[in-house]
This record gives structure tokens, C-alpha cells and sequence, in this order.
């Protein structure tokens, strides 16, 4: 079975600075697909960014970036210039069809962002 | 707006007591999850109907039970609630065929059991 691991509970930051998250994974599989979720108090589970394993590029979406290492299974959140909205858990998900497409989500990391 | 609906948004229960938590989708979706989250865990997947008809047990099915009631409709039950069922419970729904797509999460139920 996948299992997707956060080894970080919690990381802080100073607004406008960077910080990146860590996520690894655990597959046999070649072609999945890899997701950050973001989850502010509010408890709503926003998509942030995703990832085709099939693609070298690393995907971006305005401040957030990835680094992904397919050899390595190590799949990171890059947030740069760090926003008080981007307080937040922040969970690293895995889905392919392989595994009946099913997501399978890490332990999850808290952001928190100091003014 | 479209999206997924959970009903209701906060539940407390006595043990032993049942409930049925709603979920409904208007994205035309044909598969449907059922996710608690507890602290430290993240979302670990309950039941999931793949499409229509269909139900298959996830990672912690133990006490709940599912029902597909239709294309839009994927309900989850507690039959005798207990107090390891107090968690965050989400709905989402997601194309079958759409690897790159993830999920479509509504807004959670919490759901204390004393």
C-alpha cells in the first residue's frame, strides 16, 4: 500500500520569507499523481498544487513551487514570500489509478506565519 | 455555487446513539469519499463509491456503514456512535478517469461523541 509521510508537524516563518514543506512517498508504481492541500481554520480543503509523475518540470503556481525527485520519492512545497493568509495546515496527498484513485494524504504540516 | 454539501456542520452524540451524515455533489461526479481526519493523521478514507452502485471499504471502515443513493447522493452512517468516532468527517467526489484532478471537498462535519 502507498503511504505518503510528513516528517515536519509544524514550521514557522517570517512573513515574506520562504519556507518549504517536505512529503515522501512510498510506491512500486510509475504513473501517479502528486497533491498539496492546503487547510485554513475554516476546515476547507484547498487544492494548492499537483504534480504528474510522468513530468520532469517541476509545477509552479505563483508563489507556490514543488521540487520533485521521482528516484528519491520526495515531493516538497517551495511558499515563497510568505502572506499572513498562508497560515495554514498543509497536507501532501498521492493518487493513482493503480490504487483505485484513491488520494492517500500525509500526517499533514502547520504553517504558521510571523508578522 | 457548485461544489459538495455536508450536512450537518457540527453533531454531538451520546454513545450508542446512530446518525447519518449527508453529502450531496452537483459536478456530475461519478466517484464519492468518505475521509475523517484526526489530529496528526491526516484524512484517512473511510468508504468511497467509485460510481453509481458501488461501495468499497477504504483504510477505517470499522463502524460505519455507506449507502450510494444516487449519481449525486453518498450518505455515511453511524449505527451505535463511539467515543473513537469523534473526529472531522469530509465528503469529496472526483472524476474516476481524471488522475490529474484532485478531489472536491465540502466544508467537514465535526462530530463529537460523549
Amino acid at each position: 500500500a502507498q503511504t505518503v509521510t510528513q516528517s515536519q508537524p509544524e514550521m514557522s516563518v517570517q512573513e515574506a520569507e520562504t519556507v518549504t514543506l517536505s512529503c515522501t512517498y512510498d510506491t512500486s508504481e510509475s504513473d501517479y499523481y502528486l497533491f498539496w492541500y492546503k487547510q485554513p481554520p475554516s476546515r476547507q480543503m484547498i487544492l494548492v498544487i499537483r504534480q504528474e509523475a510522468y513530468k520532469q518540470q517541476n509545477a509552479t503556481e505563483n508563489r507556490f513551487s514543488v521540487n520533485f525527485q521521482k528516484a528519491a520519492k520526495s515531493f516538497s512545497l517551495k511558499i515563497s514570500d510568505s502572506q499572513l493568509g498562508d497560515a495554514a495546515m498543509y497536507f501532501c496527498a498521492y493518487r493513482s489509478q493503480a490504487a483505485g484513485n484513491k488520494l492517500t494524504f500525509g500526517g499533514g504540516t502547520r504553517v504558521l506565519v510571523k508578522p | 455555487n457548485a461544489g459538495v454539501t455536508q450536512t450537518p456542520k457540527f453533531q454531538v452524540l451520546k454513545t450508542g446513539q446512530s446518525m447519518t451524515l449527508q453529502c450531496a455533489q452537483d459536478m456530475n461526479h461519478n466517484s464519492m469519499y468518505w475521509y475523517r481526519q484526526d489530529p496528526g493523521m491526516g484524512l484517512r478514507l473511510i468508504y468511497y463509491s467509485a460510481s453509481e452502485g458501488t461501495t468499497d471499504k477504504g483504510e477505517v471502515p470499522n463502524g460505519y456503514n455507506v449507502s450510494r443513493l444516487n449519481k449525486r447522493e453518498f450518505s455515511l452512517r453511524l449505527e451505535s456512535a463511539a467515543p473513537s468516532q469523534t473526529s472531522v468527517y469530509f465528503c469529496a467526489s472526483s472524476e474516476v478517469w481524471g488522475q490529474y484532478y484532485g478531489y472536491t471537498f465540502g466544508s467537514g462535519t465535526r462530530l463529537t461523541v460523549v
